[in-house]
């Protein structure tokens, strides 16, 4: 069982907009910056959104981070096959004085 | 370009030890703190380890904390993770990550390719 908690999926088809949610606590998404890595099939993960909104140079602007309390967000719009991948989320939790990783979602492009 | 190069993996027993190295290059790995993050076969990832710049400050998650000693050296570009009592749910995918959170607020913003452990009689 994961400290943040995502949904295992999520879907859409070509073009439309996808929000993946991951929910945590004060102790960790309450208080510090979280963060979004995409894992392309065989492939190691990519830093995709950093400090809860901002993107590295090279990902576009397409994907999208959020925060509020002790929840955050991924959108993904204008999908595309190639966003097939598994996201997942991650803070520093204070209460444990570690990284904490969601357990994943599955975006297919149907 | 940054690169971090993991190796070591193998097919152990239970109970015995393995020690992983990631080697480093493209950057000034001294001015870094590094990571260990795993990844069991079909799963999700999972923090397990990581090191200040200076080796200074180490951190563990629960599951390994005892068993699993993090360390580099920063004069051969290399981060290491020793492991021992290894158990069957240690069997992961074994990433080294490069931390840049005090210059640019990322962490994890590198990625090696994985080293695999298995752990089975």
């Amino acid at each position: 069982q994961s400290v943040l908690t995502q949904p295992p999926s999520a879907s859409g088809t070509p073009g439309q907009r996808v929000t993946i949610s991951c929910s945590g606590s004060r102790s960790n998404i309450g208080i510090n910056n979280l963060y979004w890595f995409q894992q392309l099939p065989g492939t190691a993960p990519k830093l995709l959104i950093y400090r809860n909104n901002q993107r590295p140079s090279g990902i576009p602007d397409r994907f999208s981070g959020s925060k509020s309390g002790t929840s955050a967000s991924l959108a993904i719009s204008g999908l595309r096959s190639e966003d097939e991948a598994d996201y997942y989320c991650a803070a520093w939790d204070d209460s444990l004085s570690g990284w904490v990783f969601g357990g994943g979602t599955k975006v297919t492009v149907l | 370009e940054v690169q971090l190069v993991e190796s070591g993996g193998a097919l152990v027993q239970p109970g015995r030890s393995l020690r992983l190295s990631c080697t480093a290059s493209g950057f000034n790995f001294g001015h870094h703190a590094m990571h260990w993050v795993r990844q069991p076969p079909g799963k999700g990832l999972e923090w397990i380890s990581g090191i200040s710049r200076d080796s200074g400050t180490t951190g563990y998650a629960a599951s390994v904390k005892g068993r699993f000693t993090i360390s580099r050296d920063n004069a051969k570009n290399s981060l290491y993770l020793q492991m021992n009592s290894l158990r069957a749910e240690d069997t992961a995918l074994y990433y080294c990550a490069r931390d840049d959170l005090p210059s640019s607020g990322k962490n994890f913003d590198s990625w090696g390719q994985g080293t695999l452990v298995s752990v089975s009689s």
